[in-house]
């Protein structure tokens, strides 16, 4: 039984391109959360969202804009890709009722040459 | 602005040795403090989660301490084992509970 799931796993495209990662999860969360693993291994918070509306928006590019369609869903689209965008990608998700314990998609690798 | 500091940034220790990972933060106003593990390639693994009204947190051979008016955390392994290797990470949100800032990590390599 996954519990955060993203699509593709990896993903790899020329720079221009406009590319989507998927997640999901189903365990009854209400907040999603996207972040960015650079090459040196450093998380950071992308965007957080909290029963469909945003929450957080770390300073990302305009490129990238997400949507959760419902409070299971947090899709992240990324337009006119660049060489820098290319690291690893983690969905997320918590609830309040359990103090927002994070739990994390298995990271989408996306590679732009 | 929150910072998020782990000490060491690489640990190799012996198995069956207990050990403790560090993790500092610049801002007390924070709403918990989680650990996780990441293993090569792969995911975060939540291991503890301590509220902000607590000072520790026990499963199985962990535990997890916060001492939030110092900024403070450890992470107690104790009896480690080469399953135990990976890289451990902190985190803590403020300014609101979704703003979570992560550690730099502590790499452990535990060796047979």
């Amino acid at each position: 039984d996954t519990a955060v799931s993203q699509t593709p796993k990896y993903l790899v495209t020329q720079m221009g391109n406009d590319k989507s990662i998927k997640c999901e999860q189903n365990l009854g969360h209400d907040t999603m959360y996207w972040y960015k693993q650079d090459s040196k291994k450093f998380l950071k918070i992308m965007f957080s969202y909290n029963n469909k509306e945003l929450i957080i928006n770390e300073t990302v590019p305009n490129r990238f804009s997400p949507k959760s369609p419902d409070k299971a869903h947090l899709n992240l689209h990324i337009n006119s890709l660049e060489l820098g965008d290319s690291a690893v990608y983690f969905c997320a998700s918590s609830l309040q009722g359990t103090f927002y314990e994070q739990y994390f998609g298995p990271g989408t690798r996306l590679t732009v040459t | 602005k929150q910072e998020v500091t782990q000490i060491p940034a690489a640990l190799s220790v012996p198995e069956g040795e207990n050990l403790v990972l560090n993790c500092s933060f610049t801002d007390s106003a924070i709403y918990n403090l989680q650990w996780f593990r990441q293993d090569p390639g792969k995911g975060l693994t939540s291991l503890l989660l301590i509220q902000s009204s607590q000072r520790e947190q026990t499963s199985g051979r962990l535990n997890a301490s916060l001492d939030k008016s110092s900024g403070r955390s450890t992470l107690y392994i104790a009896a480690s084992q080469p399953g135990d290797s990976a890289t451990y990470l902190c985190a803590v949100p403020s300014g609101g509970y979704q703003k979570v800032t992560f550690g730099t990590g502590t790499k452990l390599q535990v060796i047979p």
